[in-house]
């Protein structure tokens, strides 16, 4: 297991396409986290699965963002009708949680430039 | 205000000078991660805390439960320590609440 893999590492795409990014986390974690980053800022908080359920949602998730990660595994974060305002570094991390643990693996982040 | 505030926001420093980054946070915590993120690339952490001191190489970390504060600590800096310094806590349910992080420089 090489840690977190994201894909695709750079997406360019047109207001108002769809676009969906994937993060394959490190195989015995059971939380998988997504973040947004903008330049200049850390990381914001989206969204985080324990297993395959989704626990908890930002605001900043819109009705145009969906995230999934059907069999507890992978995980997809798909935007539809792209804006402008969402070019930025969709990060995903990972982590085993459970006793002595806690530990955080972050993938490279997806890039997304909206034009 | 944000719950996770670092400072400073910038650094810049010489190559072998000590460096210090904080960090300040306002919510109660279950751990803290220091975190490192170079130019382009990912995140990397550094440490995580839940008290006391860690050590690892020419880094150092402290935690400060009581004060709800947090210090990095880079000893004999170098140049390729220059990243963007990340100080993110853990609260409530495993949710990471992140700093606006720290861009360091170390010139030769």
């Amino acid at each position: 297991d090489t840690g977190v893999s994201q894909d695709p590492r750079h997406k360019i795409t047109k207001r108002g396409q769809n676009v969906t990014f994937r993060c394959d986390p490190i195989s015995e974690h059971n939380r998988l986290y997504w973040y947004r980053q903008t330049l200049g800022q850390g990381p914001e908080f989206l969204t985080y699965f324990q297993n395959e359920a989704q626990l908890e949602k930002s605001r900043l998730l819109s009705d145009r963002f969906s995230a999934e990660r059907p069999k507890g595994s992978f995980s997809t974060l798909e935007i539809q009708r792209t804006e402008q305002g969402d070019s930025a570094m969709y990060l995903c991390a990972s982590s085993l949680v459970g006793a002595g643990a806690n530990v955080l693996t972050f993938g490279a982040g997806s890039r997304l430039t909206v034009l | 205000k944000n719950e996770v505030e670092q400072s400073p926001q910038n650094l810049t420093a010489q190559e072998g000078e000590f460096i210090t980054i904080n960090c300040s946070y306002s919510v109660g915590i279950s751990a803290l991660h220091w975190l490192q993120q170079h130019p382009g690339g990912g995140i990397v952490s550094l440490f995580m805390l839940s008290s006391g001191k860690k050590k690892h190489g020419r880094l150092i970390a402290t935690i400060n439960i009581q004060e709800k504060h947090s210090s990095l600590h880079i000893t004999a800096s170098h140049p390729r320590d220059s990243a963007v310094y990340i100080c993110a806590v853990i609260k409530g349910a495993q949710k990471l609440v992140f700093g606006q992080g720290t861009r360091l420089t170390i010139n030769p």
